[in-house]
């Protein structure tokens, strides 16, 4: 069974880079059969699609946040990583990692637990 | 973008109650549409796939329908741990889009 599990500091201050890691264990990040995708939800509010990495060093942003997001794979530790940078305190939310299986009929089938990331000083 | 679109926000209801809840999107989307369900604090949960495929362990009271731009999930018969935030969320297209949420509550 697919596990997944966010990790990084909970705390980021304005400007600086949120940085954040999923470690996948019960599956591969080079498993060409998934994407990787990172989530957020700010407090009392909807999800928000960040982007994804697969196959493995392929990658897709949301064009919201293209110019401050890079998502990567580190395969030896079978992690996914998302950093952004320049943070706001609008990028205060739970963020969640998640997989999804390739293809246009996909869906997310497993999820981290989430980690509330605050961005203040 | 694709934004997608719930109706009711917010919903009252009792157990046993049948509820019904709308998924409308910008263009149209086939059938690539997928319902969460999400309770506090935890993860979304995947309900149904590909607008009406029941994920495996998902009891039967739960189903789904549409394609295009309207899509409806239905709960036959309100259990208690029904009470939930329900969200839609398409993928036919990159940027992944989800719906603002439709939060079900006991009345």
């Amino acid at each position: 069974q697919v596990q997944l599990q966010e990790s990084g500091p909970r705390l980021v201050k304005p400007s600086q880079t949120l940085s954040l890691t999923c470690t996948v264990s019960g599956a591969s990040v080079t498993d060409d059969h998934y994407y990787w995708s990172w989530i957020r939800q700010p407090a009392g509010k909807g999800l928000e699609w960040i982007g994804r990495v697969y196959a493995p060093a392929r990658t897709t942003y949301n064009p919201s946040l293209k110019s401050r997001v890079l998502i990567s794979a580190d395969t030896s530790k079978n992690q996914f990583s998302l950093q952004l940078t320049s943070a706001t305190a609008a990028d205060t939310a739970v963020y969640y990692c998640a997989r999804a299986s390739l293809g246009f009929r996909n869906w997310f089938d497993s999820w981290g637990q989430g980690t509330l990331v605050t961005v203040s000083s | 973008d694709i934004q997608m679109t719930q109706s009711p926000s917010s919903l009252s209801a009792s157990v046993g109650d049948r509820v019904t809840i709308t998924c409308r999107a910008s263009q149209s989307i086939s059938d690539y549409l997928n319902w969460y369900q999400q309770k506090p604090g935890i993860a979304p949960k995947v309900l149904i796939s590909a607008a009406s495929s029941l994920q495996s362990g998902v009891p039967s009271r739960f189903s789904g329908s549409g394609s295009g731009t309207d899509f409806t999930l239905t709960i036959s018969s309100l259990q208690l741990e029904d009470f939930a935030t329900y969200y839609c969320q398409q993928s036919y297209s990159t940027p992944y889009s989800f719906g603002q949420g439709t939060k079900l509550e006991i009345k």
